[in-house]
């Protein structure tokens, strides 16, 4: 099955840039996706690549893709502590079948 | 639209007890998941329904859990008899047809006491 691997932690300052990284095994993911977790709640979905693009901007996210390296990367601007959460990294492989990684806690200090 | 609901939403039974879960997912959703997410770690799949036809159940431990979807809308997950190693929130999450993104619920967190 599929491998998707992520950093456990991830500490940045209020107003700072944070980068989450992720990596995965299998390269016929139509999708890759990222979501957010808070203490007590199911996942929220916050963005997606389709794997033939690059980079996708959606407001204070950005996400870079490189297929070659299987390597997808979040990066949210202007971090607020609002963002502090945990945050998965998920593919989709065939016939719909998701895999998640263990999640990067991000922790935001003012 | 109405998001994806679950319940109970919180479950505590002692080992050798047997529970069920709920799930119901969004209206005109065809692929319907249940998770098990163990703490500190991400979700994992337990079985996969493509309308009411089973898609993916591998890492379903079917000597103690099972999963239905009846008439292809709601779903129940049962564990008999629960573990200690079941305490766990179980999410559910449904899709639309194709590749495309899953909707998650709340989830049901189990513990077996």
């Amino acid at each position: 099955g599929e491998d998707v691997e992520q950093s456990l932690f991830l500490s940045v300052r209020e107003g700072d840039s944070s980068v989450i990284n992720c990596t995965y095994t299998d390269s016929s993911s139509t999708y890759l996706y990222w979501y957010k977790q808070e203490p007590g709640a199911g996942l929220q979905l916050l963005t997606y690549i389709f794997s033939n693009m690059d980079m996708k901007q959606d407001q204070r996210l950005t996400v870079l893709l490189n297929k070659k390296d299987k390597h997808l990367s979040l990066r949210i601007a202007d971090t607020q502590t609002g963002d502090s959460a945990i945050y998965f990294c998920a593919t989709n492989g065939n016939f719909n079948k998701f895999y998640f990684g263990s999640g990067t806690k991000l922790n935001v200090k003012p | 639209e109405a998001g994806v609901a679950q319940s109970p939403r919180y479950k505590i039974i002692e080992k050798r007890q047997s529970v069920a879960f709920w799930c119901n997912p969004i209206s005109g959703h065809a692929t319907l998941y249940w998770y098990q997410q163990i703490l500190g770690q991400g979700p994992k799949l337990l079985i996969q329904f493509q309308n009411n036809g089973v898609v993916d159940d591998s890492q379903l431990p079917k000597d103690r859990f099972s999963a239905e979807r009846l008439k292809g809308v709601d779903s129940t997950l049962k564990i008999q008899p629960a573990k200690l190693e079941d305490s766990a929130v179980y999410l559910c999450a449904s899709s639309p047809e194709g590749p495309d993104t899953q909707y998650f619920g709340p989830g049901t967190r189990l513990t077996v006491l």
